[in-house]
């Protein structure tokens, strides 16, 4: 059984679309995240939901919305895509410990092109 | 100043050599630190929790400093398979993981 499953895994679409990315875990979270990866290979977070609410929303275009119908799902919604969005995707979660947060584990990534 | 800093290498070492990786962080209140491991087009996965008192598994040894704000990781008798990007990664405020940019090691035969 995958730990944190994100679909789809390649995305190929053409500036001004509108797309979403899903993802899900079964590992009994509370917190997820998404976290872009661009071509420099930097993994900068994006959004972290901790119980279905929004804690962390980094400085991310509004074209991009999170949505947590249930603390195992996040999925990432995208509006008017943009060159600049082509990046790999990561989906992620983690437990809040006795000492912090746990360690993240990852999706598999969503390599998302726009053309 | 960035949350988390690593030298980017890349490092080329050859089989069986001891490299050292270190990163800096700039959250004097960050409780949690981790090594993570990112393959070429691959997910980040665990390496290894980075305790206060340091600690080891099997050939990786991990190393925290809090005065200095200074993680460090140590590979010893490297093989080819330890080829990869090393990521420090720092708990920042509320829920989030702070990753440094990565560390790219080459291990050569």
């Amino acid at each position: 059984d995958t730990a944190v499953s994100q679909t789809p895994k390649y995305l190929v679409t053409q500036m001004g679309n509108d797309k979403s990315i899903k993802c899900e875990q079964n590992l009994g979270h509370d917190t997820m995240y998404w976290y872009k990866q661009d071509s420099k290979k930097f993994l900068k977070i994006m959004f972290s939901y901790n119980n279905k609410e929004l804690i962390i929303n980094e400085t991310v275009p509004n074209r991009f919305s999170p949505k947590s119908p249930d603390k195992a799902h996040l999925n990432l919604h995208i509006n008017s895509l943009e060159l600049g969005d082509s990046a790999v995707y990561f989906c992620a979660s983690s437990q809040d410990g006795d000492r912090g947060l746990r360690e993240a584990f990852f999706g598999q990534g969503t390599r998302l092109t726009v053309v | 100043r960035k949350e988390v800093e690593q030298d980017p290498g890349p490092f080329n070492v050859p089989e069986g050599a001891t490299v050292a990786f270190n990163c800096t962080y700039s959250n004097s209140a960050s409780q949690s630190f981790f090594w993570y491991r990112q393959d070429c087009r691959k997910e980040p996965k665990l390496l290894m929790s980075v305790y206060s008192s340091g600690n080891e598994d099997g050939r990786f040894t991990a190393q925290l400093n809090r005065a200095s704000q200074y993680i460090s990781l140590l590979i010893r008798d490297s093989k080819l398979s330890d080829s990869a990007t090393y990521l420090c990664v720092v708990k920042g405020d509320g829920y989030a993981l702070n990753f440094g940019k990565g560390t790219s090691l080459l291990v050569t035969p």
